[in-house]
C-alpha cells in the first residue's frame, strides 16, 4: 500500500509570510504526528492528530497549528514566518492511540522549508 | 519529562566494522524503536522491542531490549556504506506519544 506522502516536498518562503503543509497518511492509519527536524537536531515534535481531534500537542509558539480531515489528511499551518523555521518538517502516521503498533510511525518524505 | 539520551553522538567507521550504539533513559519504556534517517528523508523503522530481555536481528542488525527497561543498544556488523545515516532510538510514553533520542550519526571514514 501506498507511503505517507508529503506536499510539497520543498518550499521556499519570506520572513512574515504563512505556509501550510500537507500530510496523507498510509491508508487506514488515522493518527498523524508531524515534527520540526533542523541541521543536526533531533527530531521536535509539533502535535498528534486522531479521528480530526488534536491530542499531543509539544511546545511550539501558537504560529503552529494543524488540523486533520475527516479522511486523516492533516494539515499544518505556519503563520508570520521567522528565519528560524527554517527545517524539514516530518509527518508520521499510525494506525491509532492503544492499537497494536500504533507506536511505530510510517514517515514521509518531509518538506524542506526555508525562509529567506 | 521523560528523556533518551543517545550515545555516541557521531562514529566514524571504516567498510567492514561492527558498530555499537545505545540509548538509555532514567524512565522505564515498554517499547524500544530504531529507526534510520537517510539524508533529506524521513526516519525508517528498523527494529522495534516489546519484551525486556529481548534480542532482536533485521539483517545485520541486532537490538536488545535491556533487562532493567532503562536502555536498548543497537549494533550493525560487517558495515557497509550504505550503513551510514542518523540512528535514533524512540519509546512511547504513558500517553502514546514517542520520546527520541538525539540521534547517532555515523559516517564513513575517508
Amino acid at each position: 500500500k501506498a507511503g505517507v506522502t508529503q506536499t510539497p516536498r520543498y518550499l521556499i518562503k519570506t520572513r512574515g509570510q504563512q505556509v501550510t503543509l500537507s500530510c496523507s497518511p498510509i491508508s487506514g492509519h488515522r493518527s498523524v504526528s508531524w515534527y520540526q527536524q533542523t541541521p543536526g537536531q533531533g527530531l521536535q515534535f509539533l502535535f498528534e492528530y486522531f479521528s480530526e481531534t488534536q491530542r499531543n500537542k509539544g511546545n511550539f509558539p501558537g504560529r503552529f497549528s494543524g488540523r486533520q480531515f475527516s479522511n486523516s489528511r492533516s494539515e499544518m499551518n505556519v503563520s508570520t514566518l521567522e528565519l528560524g523555521d527554517s527545517a524539514l518538517y516530518l509527518c508520521a502516521s499510525t494506525g491509532g492511540p492503544g492499537l497494536a503498533g500504533h507506536n511505530e510511525q510510517f514517515f514521509g518524505p518531509g518538506t524542506r522549508l526555508t525562509v529567506l | 519529562g521523560q528523556q533518551l539520551n543517545q550515545s555516541p553522538q557521531s562514529m566514524f567507521i571504516q567498510e567492514g566494522e561492527d558498530v555499537s550504539m545505545n540509548c538509555t533513559s532514567s524512565s522505564i519504556f515498554n517499547t524500544w524503536l530504531w529507526y534510520k534517517q537517510d539524508p533529506g528523508e524521513g526516519p525508517v523503522l528498523l527494529i522495534a522491542l516489546y519484551k525486556a530481555g529481548e534480542l532482536t536481528s533485521n539483517g545485520r542488525l541486532t537490538a536488545q531490549f535491556g533487562i532493567t527497561r532503562k536502555d536498548s543498544f543497537l549494533n550493525i556488523s560487517a558495515s557497509i556504506p550504505s550503513d551510514v545515516g542518523i540512528y535514533f532510538c524512540a519509546g512511547p510514553d504513558s500517553n502514546y506519544q514517542l520520546i527520541w533520542g538525539a540521534g547517532t550519526k555515523l559516517i564513513i571514514k575517508p
